[in-house]
């Protein structure tokens, strides 16, 4: 089965250039979710969807960053105009419902460069 | 202050040795609980769930003391494949927060 799929994978781009990042998730996984991390740091919760609809996006700082997953399977994530300290690993996972116990699948992350 | 913290470690420790660490978390709200394990330069991938009753997976173990509010992972006969870091993860109403993780190098 195949997993988490994100691309691309690694990305290098000069400050107040605008970057995006595309995520497949595993086939039937309803809920996915975007995190940032940074080194030495845990992933953060940048935005969640059930399906198309964005249930938690509290933590995505919006006047930089925009999230769509228009049916309600890929997504991609964006941000105009980056800046240095956006920096970090962007992971994609995805589980099959929104369940207490639920799984989640994380897929091999974008590394971002902002120069 | 963050949700979970974690003790960053590093722990060395030789083949075949336990190794124990915690993690606290400070909403007690929080209803589930995981391990994730994360190699260098590679996403996390769950080790195992966290149970109010404590949970044995092989040589792993994971207990949860609610009153306390922390978690604790113990790897019995450490094998040099377990050096990773090793993530604690509080959810509460569906989101997860990672702790910063704690680094196990198991040495020959």
């Amino acid at each position: 089965e195949a997993g988490v799929v994100q691309s691309p994978r690694y990305k290098i781009i000069e400050k107040k250039q605008p970057v995006a990042f595309w995520c497949n998730p595993i086939s039937g996984h309803n809920t996915l979710y975007w995190y940032l991390q940074n080194l030495g740091q845990g992933p953060e919760l940048l935005i969640r969807y059930e399906n198309e609809e964005a249930v938690d996006d509290s933590q995505l700082p919006k006047d930089r960053f925009s999230a769509e997953r228009l049916k309600g399977v890929d997504s991609t994530l964006k941000i105009q105009p980056a800046e240095l300290g956006d920096s970090a690993v962007y992971l994609c996972a995805s589980s099959l419902d929104r369940g207490l116990w639920n799984e989640q699948f994380f897929g091999p992350g974008t590394r971002l460069t902002v120069l | 202050r963050k949700e979970v913290e974690q003790d960053p470690g590093p722990f060395n420790v030789p083949e075949g040795a336990t190794v124990a660490f915690n993690c606290t978390y400070s909403n007690s709200a929080s209803q589930s609980f995981f391990w994730y394990r994360q190699d260098c330069r590679k996403e996390p991938k769950l080790l195992m769930s966290v149970y109010s009753s404590g949970n044995e997976d092989g040589r792993f173990t994971a207990q949860l003391n609610r009153a306390s509010q922390y978690i604790s992972l113990l790897i019995r006969d450490s094998k040099l494949s377990d050096s990773a870091t090793y993530l604690c993860v509080g959810s509460n109403d569906y989101k997860l927060s990672f702790g910063a993780g704690t680094t196990v190098t198991v040495r020959a």
